[in-house]
């Protein structure tokens, strides 16, 4: 069965530091990718996803994540993050040529911004 | 994109009642979603809701539990029957179309309260 990793529970940062989260998955095929974010109060919605092609893939808000396949990665980086980047952060993966849709998320990542 | 809204957004419910939850979405989708979240977990897929036939449910959820409607192509509702304390967790309703590259939208939630 399919899964996801996050390594990080609970990210603290200050503002302009640099971010990267880990995200790994398990499956054996071709798979679409996503991240999620989920800013305090608000619902989930998308910060960038992956279908194919080029490996590194740029979202909102200067949010990019780099496919890995070798690794089963799909890590989220920010180069200087903001007060406003805090929030819970969501990977998620689907099956690549699927069409269900269905999303299986890893437990998430809290990041906090300290002004 | 979509617009989806869910209702309630919270409530706090007696053991052993049923509650029903809301999803409304501003365009014709294909696919509907009901998603369940622990305290301090990840999103788990309950039930992928079908226009006009009896729901698909993932492994660990039964249709006496979690029945789920969906009449039309822009709403669905999911019952929690005969609640414990154990159901207590935010319910995501989300939607997306059907085909291999496909994103999903999720409604803003349920937080579900069962003493």
């Amino acid at each position: 069965a399919q899964s996801v990793s996050q390594h990080n529970h609970h990210v603290i940062l200050s503002e302009a530091a640099s971010l990267e989260l880990g995200c790994n998955y398990s499956y054996g095929g071709t798979v679409n990718l996503f991240w999620y974010v989920q800013y305090p109060g608000q619902h989930l919605q998308l910060l960038l996803k992956y279908f194919s092609g080029d490996p590194l893939v740029k979202g909102i808000k200067g949010f990019e994540a780099e496919f890995i396949k070798s690794k089963f990665s799909f890590n989220l980086r920010k180069p200087s993050v903001q007060w406003s980047d805090t929030a819970e952060y969501f990977c998620a993966v689907t099956d690549y040529g699927g069409s269900q849709g269905n999303l299986i998320f890893g437990k998430g990542t809290k990041l906090s911004v300290k002004p | 994109s979509a617009v989806i809204s869910q209702k309630p957004s919270r409530d706090i419910c007696q053991r052993g009642t049923s509650l029903t939850i809301q999803c409304q979405v501003d365009s014709q989708v294909t696919m509907m979603f009901w998603y369940r979240q622990q305290p301090g977990q990840s999103l788990t897929l309950i039930a992928t809701a079908n226009q006009g036939s009896e729901a698909t449910y993932e492994s660990g959820f039964v249709i006496d539990k979690f029945p789920i409607s969906r009449p039309n192509l822009t709403f669905s509702t999911l019952t929690v029957s005969n609640m414990s304390p154990e159901d207590s967790s935010i319910y995501l309703c989300s939607v997306s179309r059907r085909g291999s590259r496909t994103e999903a939208f999720f409604g803003q939630g349920t937080r579900l309260t069962v003493v």
